[in-house]
């Protein structure tokens, strides 16, 4: 059972690239989502879903975009990254329905140059 | 506008010590109030949660008291061990949900021996 897998662990992205961060469950867990973490920040959604197909907007979600294809993976995408997207990105899962403890991946620390 | 406050930003308290964390919210709409412990490197990890249908809520060494009317909440580590220092982060959600998270900016919790 490897929980949540997020790859890869660290990034260095040039300004305006793209690229994806990989979210893997293995729990059968219906609800995913996407975190930044920033220094002295916390940490801020980005974007969540409760099942294969439903998507909804978190806090932050300008410059990213996800999709749901299966209940096992939960891709973020960076359409055109900027120095302001350097952050270390948690994902995190948890059963339905709500209130069920939320685990959190280990994060991948992208850095945009 | 930060809808989660959290006091202290930085804690050293002495093994065998209590660690207090207190947390203030604005948002009346928040009824679901976890503390997540992270260590360095690691995703945040769930430590303890309460609803407001209750003032205070126990496991272990770890107490939550939650003050409705003041809008407050705390966690109290009780005998605080080494082993608990790592940063602490509160977090409200509403509709008695954890799929949107807001959370405090982190408290570095520093037990010496």
């Amino acid at each position: 059972n490897a929980g949540v897998t997020q790859t890869p662990k660290f990034q260095v992205l040039k300004t305006g690239q793209s690229m994806t961060l990989q979210c893997a469950q293995d729990m059968n867990h219906e609800y995913m989502s996407w975190y930044r973490q920033d220094p002295g920040m916390g940490l801020r959604l980005i974007h969540y879903s409760v099942g294969a197909g439903i998507t909804d907007q978190g806090e932050v979600p300008n410059g990213y975009n996800v999709s749901r294809s299966t209940t096992e993976d939960f891709p973020l995408r960076l359409l055109s990254a900027a120095p302001s997207q350097t952050s270390v990105y948690f994902c995190a899962s948890s059963q339905l329905p709500s209130g069920n403890t939320i685990y959190f991946g280990e994060g991948s620390w992208l850095t945009v140059v | 506008q930060q809808q989660v406050k959290q006091s202290p930003q930085s804690l050293i308290v002495q093994k065998g010590g209590i660690s207090i964390i207190n947390c203030a919210y604005e948002n009346t709409a928040f009824d679901y109030f976890p503390w997540y412990q992270q260590f360095p490197g690691k995703g945040p990890a769930l430590l303890i949660a309460i609803r407001p249908d209750v003032s205070e809520k126990k496991e272990g060494r770890f107490t939550i008291s939650f003050n409705k009317s003041a809008k407050q909440f705390s966690l109290h580590i009780m005998d605080s061990q080494p082993g608990d220092s790592a940063t602490y982060f509160c977090a409200a959600g509403s509709g008695g949900s954890n799929y949107k998270l807001t959370f405090g900016k982190g408290t570095l919790l520093t037990v010496n021996p």
